[in-house]
């Protein structure tokens, strides 16, 4: 399975932008980047997905470096609802539509 | 609204005893998951399923069972066989499709008495 590594925790001051990193030098070429976002008590929320191209949503942009063997999520603004766990998730299409999460991505807002 | 909702939000389980966790969607969803959090950790598969009647193991299925006899919902048992099931339980669904995002229930704490 495809695996991705992300920072514990980041903490970023608030209406600053954020950028968080993951590295997954194992995907393959069919891989789908996925993030969501969970906080603290409740079920995790999808936040932003893509393939190749940088994907640009109301919540958030992603970019997806040239080799694939890392992505980042950006937050262009920070404020103190974005304070959450973040997971950067490999869709493992062998499996369905079934995601993997791992630990996850601490972020700390700071007022 | 369109939605997934779990109960109960919290559940209390004594030794040797089954409990049953609620899944229900009216998304018209086809697939439906099964996830459990310890503190501090990520999220494990524990079933899912791709269609009604259809169900296959996640990673950590031991002491778990499920069922999907309707579309709309997909209960998972927590049996004695579990030992340690003291855990939060996330449920979760999509469209078939295999790049589709997935909408989660807000969960069910389960404790141990």
């Amino acid at each position: 399975d495809a695996k991705t590594t992300q920072p514990n925790s980041m903490e970023s001051n608030e209406e600053e932008p954020v950028h968080l990193p993951c590295n997954h030098s194992t995907i393959s070429g069919t891989d789908y980047i996925h993030w969501y976002r969970q906080l603290p008590s409740q079920g995790p929320e999808y936040v932003i997905h893509g393939l190749t191209s940088n994907v640009n949503n109301r919540m958030a942009s992603l970019a997806i470096a040239e080799d694939r063997k890392s992505s980042t999520l950006i937050l262009h603004r920070a404020t103190l609802r974005d304070a959450a766990v973040y997971y950067c998730i490999l869709l493992d299409q062998n499996a369905g539509n079934m995601l993997t999460f791992g630990g996850g991505t601490r972020l700390m807002v700071k007022p | 609204d369109g939605g997934i909702t779990q109960s109960p939000k919290y559940l209390f389980r004594k030794e040797g005893q089954n409990v049953t966790l609620s899944c229900e969607q009216n998304l018209n969803h086809d697939a439906m998951y099964w996830y459990r959090q310890d503190p501090g950790q990520g999220l494990r598969l524990i079933y899912y399923s791709q269609i009604v009647n259809d169900f296959q193991k996640g990673d950590i299925a031991e002491g778990y069972s499920v069922s999907r006899e309707k579309k709309e919902s997909f209960p998972l048992t927590v049996t004695s066989a579990q030992k340690n099931p003291t855990a939060f339980y996330l449920c979760a669904s999509s469209l078939q499709s295999t790049n589709e995002k997935l909408f989660f229930g807000s969960g069910t704490q389960l404790s141990v008495l």
